[in-house]
């Protein structure tokens, strides 16, 4: 089967680094994605990764090791807006392209 | 504006009531799919379509139909939907299947009474 784990909380202050990460079991790998979703609304695309390494977007980064079955989003400058629900998401092999997502990380920024 | 709608935004009915979501995208988008969000149980794929006429079940496709007669269009359809139905919705929809971003519509909440 697939799972992906992720803490369930964060909690950091404005201005900060907080860094959510991301494990997985998977049959095949095909790319690790990071979602963002404020308060029940649309899921929003944040980055991706296929290879090792650290990809880098803005004040947002993500990094994977797939011998580690591992990965995080590194989120710089933290500002009030960057409260909300993180999902990591492993693309399934085959026909479905189905997005398999974890239970997601609610991350609370404090002043 | 490159999106994708659904309607409605909410819904509560009662068991047994046939009821239609639909969703629509104005991205020339050849996959679609639809996903539902439970507390603790993150995003679940319902149905998927890989093009017109071409669709497929996901994980959790028990209770649920799917029709994809237009490239733009992907309505999910409950004929007797049920208290565990009770959910919060999500179209999306990405270029071809194997692209790795998909675009989310903006949720269907629907209550089952």
């Amino acid at each position: 089967g697939q799972s992906l784990e992720q803490p369930s909380e964060v909690t950091a202050v404005e201005g900060a680094i907080v860094q959510i990460n991301c494990t997985y079991q998977t049959s095949g790998f095909y790319g690790l994605s990071w979602y963002q979703q404020h308060d029940g609304g649309a899921p929003t695309f944040l980055s991706y990764n296929a290879l090792d390494g650290l990809e880098e977007t803005g004040r947002f980064s993500s990094f994977l090791s797939r011998s580690d079955s591992y990965g995080y989003l590194l989120l710089q400058e933290l500002q009030m807006k960057d409260s909300a629900s993180y999902f990591c998401a492993v693309k399934g092999g085959g026909a479905t392209n189905k997005l398999i997502f974890g239970t997601g990380t609610l991350l609370a920024v404090q002043p | 504006e490159a999106q994708v709608t659904q309607n409605p935004r909410y819904l509560i009915t009662v068991t047994g009531k046939k009821l239609t979501v639909t969703c629509s995208q104005n991205m020339n988008h050849e996959y679609m799919s639809w996903y539902r969000q439970d507390p603790g149980l993150g995003l679940r794929q319902i149905y998927y379509s890989m093009n017109v006429e071409v669709t497929d079940k996901g994980d959790v496709p028990e209770g649920y139909k799917v029709s994809r007669k237009e490239k733009r269009n992907f309505p999910l359809i409950l004929e007797s939907p049920s208290p565990n139905q009770t959910s919060l919705y999500f179209c999306a929809s990405s270029f071809r299947l194997g692209s790795y971003e998909q675009y989310f519509g903006p949720g269907t909440r629907l209550t089952v009474t």
